[in-house]
């Protein structure tokens, strides 16, 4: 079955460190997306990738950084510059990364703290 | 500004009874318009979208949604509410011409035997 597949579940972070999200699809989708969701915020855009090689920063990009080398993969790496890193993070695509399109989930990451 | 509101943080309902979760946004033209729901500790999945035509739409899972262009606003209705119903509603809208969809706070629906 298609879908996205996000890793680990769990996540725990030491001070200072830098830690990786793994987010892959095979929906041969060229739109990706990264969204932090905190309680009663929603979801914000992080950051969102329309092609290889190319991507941009949504509201709360600070302290997080993202690479598109292949079209299925979308990684995202909370660097020690983010202070405040406990959330729930999802990754989404989209078949070409218009808004009318439906966004399809993976199942997320929950990210703390040591 | 842009910006998706739900009013109710929090909705508790029994079941077999009716629901209406509400949405409203504030953007000039006629946005594209969605309902997800967030099982816990799980992605979103996609109930339902509007974008043109007939202002009543119908969903997954026996889920329906009215579009009022004169309120602004989405709310999403279900005439029976099922246990398995309870979870996390998010509406998000996206504008024509743009790449990004905001989504609202979201309203947790907990559901009484």
């Amino acid at each position: 079955d298609g879908g996205i597949t996000q890793s680990p579940k769990y996540l725990f972070r030491k001070e200072g460190q830098n830690v990786t999200l793994s987010c892959e699809q095979n929906l041969n989708h060229d739109a990706m997306y990264w969204y932090r969701q905190d309680p009663g915020q929603g979801l914000r855009l992080i950051y969102y990738s329309q092609i290889v090689n190319d991507f941009q920063k949504g509201d709360i990009a600070e302290g997080y950084s993202v690479s598109r080398e292949k079209k299925e993969s979308f990684p995202l790496t909370v660097t020690s510059a983010q202070k405040n890193p406990t959330a729930f993070y999802l990754c989404a695509s989209t078949i070409s990364g218009q808004s009318n399109q439906p966004q399809h989930f993976g199942y997320g990451t929950r990210l703390s703290i040591l | 500004a842009q910006s998706v509101t739900q009013p109710d943080i929090h909705i508790t309902v029994s079941e077999g009874a009716s629901l209406e979760l509400r949405c409203n946004y504030s953007y000039g033209a006629t946005p594209y318009l969605f309902w997800y729901v967030q099982s816990p500790g799980q992605g979103l999945q996609l109930l339902l979208k509007y974008f043109s035509g007939d202002t009543l739409v119908q969903g997954i899972k026996g889920f329906e949604a009215e579009f009022k262009r004169s309120q602004s606003s989405f709310n999403l209705r279900k005439p029976s509410v099922h246990w398995s119903d309870a979870a996390e509603y998010f509406c998000a809208v996206g504008l024509s011409g743009r790449d990004k969809v905001i989504f609202g706070p979201g309203t947790s629906l907990s559901v009484i035997p």
